[in-house]
Formats: C-alpha cells, sequence, structure tokens
C-alpha cells in the first residue's frame, strides 16, 4: 500500500496562478485532511474532510477550496496563488474522525508563489 | 481557545544523554494528546499517543492534567532519535499542533 499520495512534490507559481494539489489514499479512510506547515508555525489546518460528499474549513482556509472528488481523493485549489501561500502543504487521512483516531500523512508538497 | 505550547524550538543533546521534550495544551474538557514525529526526509508519523499508555522507540509521554503538560521523556537519547517533534491535541478529529520542536543528538 502506498498509503497517502500527493502530486506534485515541488511548484513554482506567479502570483495570480492558480493550481491544484491533488491527495489520494488506498486505506479506505473515511477522514482527509488538508494542513500547511510553515516555520515556527507547525502545521495549520486548512480544510477537511470528515466523510465522502463533506467538506468543512478548518484554521486558515482564505485563499483555498477543496473537492472530496471520492472516498480516495481529496483536492486543495488555489484560485489566486499569493506570496503568502509559500507553504509545505500536508494531506492526511484517518479512518473516521474521532478524537483518538490517528492520522496518517502525505510526503507533502513545497509551494513557492513568487 | 485550545492551543498548543512546544517552547523550544530546538533541542541539542549528546547521545546517552535524557530528553525532555516539553508541551503544554489549553483545552476545556479531556485533551487526547499525541506526538508526530518528522525525521529527515520522512513523512510525518505518529509516535505516541496519551490514550495508547505505550513507549515506542524508548519514550515515553504522561499527561499531567494538573499542569496541562504533555511532555515527552526518553531516558538515553540515540542519534537516530534527531528529527522534528509535534506535539498535538485532538478537537473531535481535528488535530491542533504546536510548533515543533527540533531535537538534534550528537555523538
Amino acid at each position: 500500500n502506498a498509503g497517502v499520495t500527493q502530486t506534485p512534490k515541488f511548484q513554482v507559481l506567479k502570483t495570480g496562478q492558480s493550481m491544484t494539489l491533488q491527495c489520494a489514499q488506498d486505506m479506505n479512510h473515511n477522514s482527509m485532511y488538508w494542513y500547511r506547515q510553515d516555520p515556527g508555525m507547525g502545521l495549520r489546518l486548512i480544510y477537511y474532510s470528515a466523510s465522502e460528499g463533506t467538506t468543512d474549513k478548518g484554521e486558515v482556509p482564505n485563499g483555498y477550496n477543496v473537492s472530496r472528488l471520492n472516498k480516495r481523493e481529496f483536492s486543495l485549489r488555489l484560485e489566486s496563488a499569493a506570496p503568502s501561500q509559500t507553504s509545505v502543504y500536508f494531506c492526511a487521512s484517518s479512518e473516521a474522525m474521532g478524537f483518538k483516531e490517528t492520522q496518517y500523512f502525505g510526503p507533502g508538497t513545497r509551494l513557492l508563489v513568487l | 481557545a485550545q492551543r498548543v505550547t512546544q517552547p523550544e524550538k530546538l533541542l541539542s543533546v549528546f547521545k546517552g544523554a535524557p530528553v525532555e521534550l516539553k508541551c503544554n495544551y489549553s483545552y476545556s474538557g479531556s485533551p487526547e494528546l499525541f506526538w508526530y514525529v518528522q525525521y529527515s526526509r520522512q513523512r510525518l508519523q505518529l509516535l505516541l499517543r496519551h490514550i495508547s499508555r505505550e513507549s515506542i522507540k524508548g519514550f515515553t509521554a504522561d499527561l499531567n492534567k494538573g499542569e496541562t503538560s504533555f511532555h515527552l521523556k526518553k531516558p538515553f537519547a540515540q542519534e537516530e532519535d534527531s528529527a522534528m517533534y509535534y506535539c498535538a491535541l485532538s478537537q473531535g478529529g481535528k488535530l491542533i499542533f504546536g510548533q515543533g520542536t527540533e531535537l538534534s543528538v550528537k555523538p
């Protein structure tokens, strides 16, 4: 099993450009998440999907949209990239959304917005 | 507001020395706390969680509700323990992460 996979691994954008970060999991998990990781700030939740067909905002959703395409896939879209969105983006999944659930992370996408 | 604080950005110790990575939290209710670790060029992964009360790779963490802490400890650090460590609090399944502590174990 590949676990959680993310594409691309690295991307450079110009301000105003759009792009979609892809995430897929093969663990038959119900819940999926998108985080961004910035130096000195840890990981912050952007959006999450508790189950197929539902999505909700996390701590820092502004400037992003998500799509839970099916049970396996959860994409993150930047409609008009800004330099403040330069970050490392992690996708994660868990069996369900509960206090005690372990989240499994992808390898990350490093995004640079010029 | 719920928050997780890791006061040390970098902790540097020598091999064989004891290690304690600090984590303090603020949460109204019974917290579920986790430690995640990110080794160089690897993905973030669960190290241990409060509910399991287990020891992983020699690490333990005890929840102290009075001091609102969940410090990670290991009696004898190894070079392979060098990594980025994140303490996290589960808020209904949504994780709130601390800022992270980079542990460097020198030979």
